[in-house]
């Protein structure tokens, strides 16, 4: 079975752009999570979705925001970007939503220049 | 103060070495995670536990609700062992994790 998919890996932006990162689940997989690694804030919830649905927000400015497809491929916006949202996103899929293990991808490494 | 607190923050053991983690939290929870992190981003998760105790290999993780208080053991420590390993808690019925700040562990050969 294939783990977790993020796309793009590696990812160069100019301050006041957009950007879309995109997650993979699990195969019936339905639980998406997203999370911002920083070196100072370490890691911090951004959004759950589930069934199309986002659940729960962290608390992050309404600049990050996402959604969840039908198959529960998830994607993830940040607008107007700001040199500190260089980060590396990582999204992490659970077949239910509630106490499942979590199933990390490899994580978008976002640069804002 | 933090909601999830770890210690320590770094570790060095010498190959064959007892390791013991601590993380402690201040809020009720449904469910604790420790996860590991290498070098380069990727994490795993290496258990999720509500109460007791959990072991998988050379790792263990215990759990104290009343104490708010989870330990993760590594036995027999190896140089594989070294990475970043991260509490986390689960503190509502959707899922948002609170994190520690984590442990940096090197392993000496």
């Amino acid at each position: 079975k294939a783990g977790v998919t993020q796309t793009p890996r590696y990812l160069i932006k100019t301050r006041g752009q957009q950007v879309t990162l995109s997650c993979s689940p699990i195969s019936g997989h339905r639980s998406v999570s997203w999370y911002q690694q920083t070196p100072g804030q370490g890691l911090q919830f951004l959004f759950e979705y589930f069934s199309e649905t986002q659940r729960n927000k962290g608390n992050f400015p309404g600049r990050f925001s996402g959604r969840q497809f039908s198959n529960s491929r998830s994607e993830m916006n940040v607008s107007t970007l700001e040199l500190g949202d260089s980060a590396l996103y990582l999204c992490a899929s659970s077949f239910l939503a509630g106490e499942n293990e979590q199933f990390f991808g490899p994580g978008t490494r976002l640069t804002v220049l | 103060k933090n909601e999830v607190e770890q210690s320590p923050q770094n570790l060095t053991a010498q190959e064959g070495e007892f390791i013991t983690i601590n993380c402690s939290y201040s809020v009720g929870i449904s469910a604790l995670h420790w996860l590991q992190q290498h070098p380069g981003g990727g994490i795993v998760s290496l258990f999720m536990l509500s109460s007791g105790k959990k072991k998988h290999g050379r790792l263990i993780a215990t759990i104290n609700i009343q104490e708010k208080h989870s330990s993760l053991h590594i036995t027999a420590s190896h140089p594989r062992d070294s990475a970043v390993y991260i509490c986390a808690v689960d503190s509502g019925s959707a899922r948002q994790l609170t994190f520690g700040s984590g442990t940096q562990l090197t392993v000496l050969p």
